[in-house]
């Protein structure tokens, strides 16, 4: 149903592993973005890229690497994480960023449950 | 004071109920609003977007009140289905992301 696909969908890991995110957009957007919506809190930007370029690093810390490598991928890799990153890590996508009066609507994919051990 | 605040709830309502929630915003520059739903451990959906004094879609509808800096969502005729976390959104302008409110949960009872 989506366009936005996630992989993987659950994810376990301990501190000292590597690992990646991956997200897929199939609806021609520009714009993707990087999320993490933690119990009981609102969603928080991380990373937005517009065009292949980062335009957007909100303050995430550097175990957090995004790569884009063109407008329909974007990865998220994964190290030396600590429990309190275990959250849903949810990838977005819209036609342009957040710029001028009309906010293009953005599309999510389903998300990857990350648990760090 | 928050971005965007939300009352949590619960709102738990029997079906065929209407049920309205508030959503408050502090940056007076805010251009455009959207609600989202999100089912339990799913991704948000764009429920509505409001870019002036309102939008209605079926049984929901969306009003911005800007002299008071709120955005409501009313539900008519509550259906199961409807339960779900609803998310108020708000593009605060200036070339500035979306900020997310923290969401107000929904409980339709048979």
């Amino acid at each position: 149903e989506t366009g936005v696909t996630q992989t993987p969908r659950h994810l376990v890991m301990g501190m000292t592993n590597k690992k990646s995110l991956k997200c897929e957009q199939h609806l021609g957007h520009n714009a993707m973005y990087w999320y993490k919506q933690s119990a009981k809190k609102p969603l928080e930007l991380m990373f937005v890229y517009n065009f292949k370029e980062q335009t957007e690093n909100n303050s995430v810390p550097s175990r957090f690497s995004p790569e884009c490598p063109n407008s329909s991928h974007l990865f998220l890799h994964l190290h030396t994480l600590q429990p309190e990153d275990s959250a849903l890590y949810l990838c977005a996508s819209s036609h342009r960023p957040g710029q001028g009066k009309y906010q293009e609507t953005q599309y999510f994919g389903p998300g990857t449950r990350l648990l760090v051990l | 004071r928050k971005e965007v605040e939300q009352d949590p709830g619960p709102f738990n309502v029997p079906e065929g109920a209407t049920v309205a929630f508030n959503c408050t915003y502090s940056n007076s520059a805010s251009q455009s609003f959207f609600w989202y739903r999100q089912d339990c451990r799913k991704e948000p959906k764009l429920l509505m977007s409001v870019y002036s004094s309102g939008n209605e879609d079926g049984r929901f509808t969306a009003q911005l009140n800007r002299a008071s800096q709120y955005i409501s969502l009313l539900i008519r005729d509550s259906k199961l289905s409807d339960s779900a976390t609803y998310l108020c959104v708000v593009n605060p302008g200036s070339a500035r992301q979306l900020t997310f409110g923290s969401g107000t949960q929904l409980t339709v009872l048979p």
